[in-house]
């Protein structure tokens, strides 16, 4: 039983798309993540959100708006996608004990721009 | 600014052997350091958890210690296996929210 979950696995779009990405939890916790990783393999937060609401906002061109409709799911939306934005972007949960915050990933999601 | 450096170029060890990590940290005064594991395609996976006020965690035949003197945090993986290989990640926070990844090392343990 997958306990994070993104989709689309694969995104492969051209430049100056929108597209969006799917992240959805199934372990009760109340903090949900975005991380952007790049060819390097570098892992970088780009926003979190705590019961739906906004707590991380790291500096981020606002083409990236998250969306929380409810606290186990977590959207990225893209706007006006450009080169740059080809990496791997993974979704990850944690329980908010404020005790290390263990995080939970998904297997990410492959966004290739053309 | 902060600064959290691991090992950039792959760890080659021999099967067997205990496989030594390292994650050094500058301008950051962590409460906790993770260490996750990372294999090719896949979102890394949380190992360990070490606090600022301990010195050692063991797991298994996972050893991790946390020196805040020297800014400092070596993972050990002991008798090592070919299944050990991935890309091993340090991670720190001051106690909220937000976790700072470290840049990775991969390690590759061959037979």
């Amino acid at each position: 039983d997958t306990a994070v979950s993104q989709t689309p696995k694969y995104l492969v779009t051209q430049m100056g798309n929108d597209k969006s990405i799917k992240c959805e939890q199934n372990l009760g916790h109340d903090t949900m993540y975005w991380y952007k990783q790049d060819s390097k393999k570098f892992l970088k937060i780009m926003f979190s959100y705590n019961n739906k609401e906004l707590i991380i906002n790291e500096t981020v061109p606002n083409r990236f708006s998250p969306k929380s409709p409810d606290k186990a799911h977590l959207n990225l939306h893209i706007n006006s996608l450009e080169l740059g934005d080809s990496a791997v972007y993974f979704c990850a949960s944690s329980q908010d004990t404020g005790h290390g915050v263990i995080q939970h990933f998904g297997d990410g999601t492959r966004l290739s721009i053309l | 600014s902060q600064k959290i450096e691991q090992n950039s170029e792959a760890l080659n060890i021999q099967e067997g052997k205990t496989a030594t990590l390292t994650c050094n940290y500058t301008n950051y005064s962590p409460a906790y350091l993770q260490w996750y594991r990372q294999d090719p395609g896949r979102g890394p996976v949380f190992l360990l958890l070490i606090r600022e006020n301990e010195k050692e965690k063991r797991k298994e035949r996972l050893k991790v210690t946390f020196d805040t003197t020297l800014k400092q945090s070596l993972f050990h993986i002991t008798a090592s296996q070919p299944a050990d290989s991935a890309t091993y990640l340090c991670a720190l926070t001051g106690g909220g929210n937000k976790l700072t990844f470290g840049t990775g090392t991969q390690l590759k343990v061959e037979l």
